[in-house]
């Protein structure tokens, strides 16, 4: 089962692209990586999944290497709001979910 | 409006009072879990249910119940609170279980436990 490992904080210039990397290398062939990120005590939003192939939506990408081992989520254009901790997650025996402490994003104006 | 509550949104508790935490969801999902958080920790998942009478335990379950009789209802009971169960607890939802199929989990807005 796998978990993972992320920078405990990061910042960013407001405009620029944020790149969050996450270890995740005991991975397994059939397990998603989920990114999720909270905004103060909020309960946690989804941002996106991916198995394999690199995934694009509203909010971001995510780009995961050939062999799995390692995944980016990418904001392209960071903005004030993006001002979050940044999950990133492999569920655990299928349906378990381990959040760990992610990596706490402070983008600057 | 499709949404996970909670209830109640803060409490203050004593130990060893029972208390129950409810929480519904009103999109038909399959798959709801706990969750707490605490300084330092993350967000830690208690107990989760992939449907109706079917309920796993996931990292931290001690201390707590669940029950899923109904597909919408997912309570958090704390039999005998103690100090160390103060804690942030979040619901969560998800069309489908997690496994395979890729589904984002809803989260409700949070629960403020303190136990004194």
């Amino acid at each position: 089962d796998a978990k993972t490992t992320q920078p405990t904080s990061m910042d960013c210039a407001e405009g620029r692209a944020a790149n969050l990397p996450c270890n995740h290398s005991t991975i397994s062939g059939n397990e998603y990586v989920y990114w999720y990120r909270q905004i103060h005590s909020q309960g946690p939003q989804y941002i996106i999944h991916g198995l394999k192939n690199n995934e694009t939506n509203e909010m971001a990408s995510l780009i995961i290497t050939e062999d799995r081992k390692s995944s980016t989520l990418i904001l392209p254009h960071a903005t004030l709001r993006d001002t979050a901790v940044y999950y990133c997650i492999v569920p655990l025996a299928g349906n378990q979910f381990y959040f760990g402490t992610g990596t706490s994003l402070t983008v600057i104006p | 409006e499709a949404q996970v509550t909670q209830n109640p949104r803060y409490l203050i508790t004593v130990t060893g009072k029972k208390l129950t935490v409810t929480c519904s969801q009103n999109m038909n999902h399959e798959y709801m879990s706990w969750y707490r958080q605490d300084p330092g920790l993350g967000l830690r998942q208690i107990y989760y249910s992939m449907n109706v009478e079917v309920t796993d335990k996931g990292d931290v379950p001690e201390g707590y119940k669940v029950s899923r009789k109904e597909k919408r209802n997912f309570p958090l009971i704390l039999e005998s609170p103690s100090p160390n169960q103060t804690s942030l607890y979040f619901c969560a939802s998800s069309p489908f279980p997690l496994a395979g199929g890729g589904n984002e989990q809803f989260f409700g807005p949070g629960t403020r436990l303190t136990v004194l």
